[in-house]
C-alpha cells in the first residue's frame, strides 16, 4: 500500500542551525502539507502546497520556514535558524485532490533543538 | 473560525468495554468534512474515517462506529469491545471550505488506554 515517507526519523540540532526535513508523498497525490505537533499537544497546520506553490500557510509559518518540491518526488521543509520552540514532531501529509480529501500522514520527524 | 473540541483528555477502560470518544466542532461553513485519526504510541497518524456535512448516516466499520449529529455539531466515535491494541491518542479534525482552505483543524486529542 502506498505511503508517505519522511526522513530523518529524528533530528537533533543546535539552536540557530538550519535543518531540512524531507518527505516523499504518495506518488499520484498532488497536494502536500506540513503539520507540527509539540510534545503532548495537538497537531497544528503549517503550510499547504499545490502546483509548485504555497496555497496556504499559518501564522506559525514565518520567514524562517520554507518549503520546496525540488524534484518530482521529494517535498522538503526548511527551517533557516532553529529556535528551542521549534522542537516538535513534524508531519508531512499528502492528498489526492485537496479540499475535503483525506490526508495521509507520514511517520513524522522528531526535531530536537538544543 | 473553525474549532474542534475534544473534552475528554484521557479515558481508561478495561478490555472488552465499549468506549465513546466525543468530538464537538464549530464552523460557519455549510460544506465541511470531519475526520478521525488515530495516533498509536509509535507516533504516526492513521486515518480512520471521513464524513461530509451532508451525510448524517451513522457508519460502522467492524468494532468502530461513528455518530454524526449536525444538530449538536458532534461527531462521536465509539469502539465496541475495546482491545489493548486500541490504546492510542485519537484526534478529531475538521476541514472546511473557507476560502478553499484544505487545512485540517485538529482537536487536542483523547488519550485512550485499554487495560487488559
Amino acid at each position: 500500500e502506498p505511503e508517505v515517507t519522511q526522513t530523518p526519523s529524528h533530528q537533533v540540532t543546535q539552536m540557530g542551525q538550519e535543518v531540512i526535513l524531507r518527505c516523499v508523498p504518495i506518488s499520484n497525490h498532488l497536494y502536500f502539507y506540513w503539520y507540527r505537533q509539540i510534545l503532548g499537544q495537538k497537531v497544528e497546520f503549517l503550510v499547504s502546497f499545490y502546483n509548485n506553490e504555497i496555497s496556504e500557510k499559518s501564522e506559525i509559518f514565518d520567514d524562517q520556514f520554507s518549503v520546496e518540491r525540488p524534484d518530482g518526488s521529494n517535498f522538503t521543509l526548511k527551517i533557516r535558524s532553529t529556535k528551542l520552540e521549534d522542537s516538535a514532531m513534524y508531519f508531512c501529509a499528502s492528498s489526492e485532490q485537496g479540499l475535503y480529501n483525506e490526508q495521509f500522514f507520514g511517520p513524522g520527524t522528531r526535531l530536537t533543538v538544543l | 473560525a473553525q474549532k474542534v473540541t475534544q473534552a475528554q483528555t484521557e479515558i481508561s477502560v478495561v478490555e472488552k468495554e465499549d468506549v465513546t470518544l466525543d468530538c464537538v466542532y464549530e464552523t460557519r461553513d455549510t460544506t465541511y468534512y470531519l475526520f478521525w485519526y488515530k495516533q498509536p504510541p509509535s507516533g504516526e497518524l492513521v486515518f480512520l474515517i471521513r464524513r461530509n456535512s451532508f451525510d448524517e448516516q451513522n457508519e460502522i466499520s467492524g468494532r468502530y462506529s461513528w455518530n454524526f449529529q449536525k444538530s449538536t455539531s458532534s461527531f462521536n466515535f465509539t469502539i465496541t469491545a475495546s482491545q489493548v491494541v486500541d490504546s492510542a491518542v485519537y484526534f478529531c479534525a475538521l476541514s472546511g471550505s473557507q476560502g478553499g482552505s484544505e487545512k485540517l483543524v485538529f482537536g487536542k486529542g483523547t488519550k485512550l488506554t485499554v487495560n487488559p
